[in-house]
């Protein structure tokens, strides 16, 4: 069974703090992302990653990077978080092979900004 | 890149009846659309997913169907429960596999008992 975990289920930070969401995956996947969740919008892609130490840019990057110097854990950071990043992030990991593209989602972060 | 639309946006039906739920995509390249269940408070699910070479794909109570020259696909439930209430998302990826998906906007879905 795929697990995804997210280092935290609920944040609260000021305006101009740097934060951190931590995800990790025990299921060797390649692939990881970041995704932000609104209501109204859906899910939007923030980043992903297809390797360890590589990135790319996903819809909405800007006020985003990411890391990932590991194969199971994939980082998202708020360089300097701002209320309208105010939101629910969710990870997901997926794994080249029969299902290419299905991806498993952690529980989620709902991140707060003051 | 990809654009996926979805509706209806809330779709109530009373229990044992049916519900369908259409999305649209706008990159032909695409060829793998998923169907995500979110129950309040809990992580998307994949309930079902579909690939561009085959039109429909069942599973139980749940159906999916896609037509690749119109470019769109739905997700039909039969006999619903009310453990079917939940958002739905559909999706389609960007063509490339590892690129990410495109979520459409979500249906809230409401079982009236």
């Amino acid at each position: 069974d795929v697990k995804v975990t997210q280092s935290s289920r609920y944040l609260v930070k000021r305006t101009g703090e740097k934060v951190f969401l931590e995800c990790v995956q025990d299921m060797d996947h390649e692939n990881m992302f970041w995704y932000r969740q609104d209501p109204g919008l859906g899910l939007r892609l923030i980043y992903f990653s297809y390797d360890v130490k590589m990135k790319e840019k996903g819809d909405i990057p800007e006020g985003y990077s990411v890391s990932r110097e590991k194969k199971e854990r994939f980082s998202l950071i708020l360089e300097s978080a701002s209320t309208n990043q105010t939101s629910m992030y969710l990870c997901a990991s997926s794994s080249p092979g029969l299902a290419l593209e299905t991806q498993y989602f952690g529980p989620g972060t709902r991140l707060l900004v003051l | 890149g990809e654009n996926v639309e979805q509706h209806p946006s809330t779709l109530s039906v009373q229990e044992g009846d049916s519900a369908v739920i259409k999305c649209t995509y706008s990159d032909s390249a695409s060829n793998y659309f998923p169907w995500y269940k979110q129950e309040l408070g809990k992580r998307p699910q994949l309930i079902i997913d579909i690939r561009s070479n085959v039109g429909e794909k069942k599973d139980q109570r749940i159906a999916v169907t896609l037509n690749k020259t119109a470019k769109h696909f739905s997700l039909h439930i039969t006999e619903t429960q009310p453990e079917d209430s939940a958002v739905y998302f559909c999706a389609a990826d960007s063509g490339g596999g590892a690129d990410g998906l495109t979520f459409g906007k979500g249906t809230h879905l409401i079982i009236q008992p």
